[in-house]
């Protein structure tokens, strides 16, 4: 177990539909990084809150947002759902002053 | 953008033999090379990582060598046993001033057979 958890695990939802994806960091880290995972793109780095800000962004699409509030956690939002963007998307963070991270368990995302 | 490539993409090995998966990449500012574990439904885990003033780095029966100059970096594992078999991602990022940005390679599957 890493310390950073991700809700749900699952979700089957339809195209056109929009889904929230949550994740809260190990306690202490002010990093919270988004990632997706597919067949088809491999691993791809989304996007990097620190500490409430937005650091870094990477493949992110514009029907998908994200935001870190207060107290670290990280939200993710999917919208105008496609059958490509099932995949599984974990978030991970990391110790302030270091790269390392510590994924969490992911959210399987079926859009059918 | 960065670009990363990994090869083999699928690495079958005996118990006991050494293993050495190569990736490269193409953004001389890259500055820092982790390497992660995945294994089957379960999350990435870090196992290793290089900075870009490192050449080579070593723990336990894992080693991580680094070439800045052809801009390749390499895991080598050592006595493989079979919990060693998982999905292994090089990623090349780089991070400033506070930022992160990685990019993974697609991953080799390494298969040890006891």
């Amino acid at each position: 177990d890493s310390g950073v958890t991700q809700t749900p695990k699952h979700l089957i939802t339809a195209t056109g539909q929009r889904v929230t994806l949550r994740c809260s960091p190990r306690s202490g880290d002010l990093s919270v990084y988004w990632y997706q995972q597919s067949l088809d793109q491999g691993l791809q780095f989304l996007i990097q809150y620190y500490n409430g800000e937005e650091r870094a962004k990477g493949n992110i699409l514009e029907r998908f947002s994200a935001q870190q509030f207060p107290d670290l956690h990280s939200e993710l939002n999917l919208s105008s759902l496609e059958l490509g963007d099932s995949a599984l998307y974990f978030c991970a963070s990391s110790v302030p002053g270091t790269n390392e991270q510590f994924f969490g368990p992911g959210t399987r995302l079926t859009v059918l | 953008g960065e670009n990363v490539e990994q090869h083999p993409s699928t690495l079958s090995v005996q118990e006991g033999d050494s293993a050495v998966i190569k990736c490269t990449y193409s953004d001389s500012a890259s500055n820092y090379f982790p390497w992660y574990k995945q294994e089957l439904g379960k999350r990435p885990q870090l196992i290793i990582d290089i900075r870009s003033n490192v050449g080579e780095k070593k723990d336990q029966r894992i080693a991580v060598t680094l070439n800045k100059t052809a801009k390749h970096f390499s895991l080598h594992i050592t006595e493989t046993q079979p919990e060693d078999s998982a999905v292994y991602f090089c990623a090349a990022s780089i991070g400033a001033g506070g930022s992160y940005i990685p990019t993974f390679g697609r991953g080799t599957s390494l298969i040890v057979h006891p």
